[in-house]
């Protein structure tokens, strides 16, 4: 079956500092990139998506790369503020439309 | 903006009881998903709807059962409550099939078996 996996599962960084999180998949024919923000006590938010024929997309301080050769995508944060703390999940769309969720990443920002 | 709003916060019942839980969106999406979180498990997939009256089984349907009358609004049943049945229970819509768009969540029901 599909699996995605993330890395780190935690992530502790200084304030102003960059952190990085991967997310690897398995089905090759997977067309939709999304990452999602989960703040305590909320339910999952999109912050960035990138799809198949777009190798990086940028807002603000989060970017989103793709590479689809070696089938995975990473969640990138600049310039990390608190708020940033949170948890972090992939969520590749497959081929057949289904979605899978990555198991999380939980980020710390230490002011 | 959408919205994705689930009738309870926090809900606390009974072994054996039948339980309700209601989701309603205000975008006309035609996608719907009921979703549980537990720790060290991630997001798992209940059940999920692509159009009124419609359902389809997703990872977990064991114990559960759905409703899907209105376009805006699915309903989540547990028939038969039990204790490993407590978790917080996500609810998402997204525009259409095939569509690549986004899941919007609400803010989740924490649900308690006791």
């Amino acid at each position: 079956g599909e699996n995605v996996e993330q890395h780190p599962s935690t992530l502790s960084v200084q304030e102003g500092d960059s952190a990085v999180i991967k997310c690897t998949y398995s089905d090759s024919a997977s067309n939709y990139f999304p990452w999602y923000k989960q703040e305590l006590g909320k339910g999952p938010q999109l912050i960035i998506d990138i799809r198949s024929n777009v190798g990086e997309k940028k807002d603000q301080r989060i970017a989103v790369t793709l590479n689809k050769t070696a089938k995975h995508f990473s969640l990138h944060i600049t310039e990390t503020q608190p708020e940033d703390s949170a948890v972090y999940f992939c969520a590749p769309k497959t081929s057949y439309d289904k979605v899978i969720f990555g198991p999380g990443t939980s980020l710390s920002v230490i002011p | 903006d959408v919205k994705v709003t689930q009738s309870s916060r926090y809900l606390v019942k009974r072994t054996g009881e039948k339980v309700f839980l209601e989701c309603v969106q205000d975008m006309d999406h035609e996608n719907m998903f009921w979703y549980r979180q537990d720790p060290g498990l991630g997001l798992r997939l209940i059940y999920f709807s692509y159009d009124v009256k419609m359902k389809e089984k997703g990872d977990i349907p064991e114990g559960y059962s759905v409703s899907r009358e209105k376009k805006e609004r699915f309903s989540l049943i547990l028939e038969s409550a039990s204790t490993n049945q407590t978790s917080m229970y996500l609810c998402a819509s997204s525009l259409a099939h095939y569509s690549n768009q986004p899941q919007h969540f609400g803010d989740g029901t924490r649900l308690s078996i006791l």
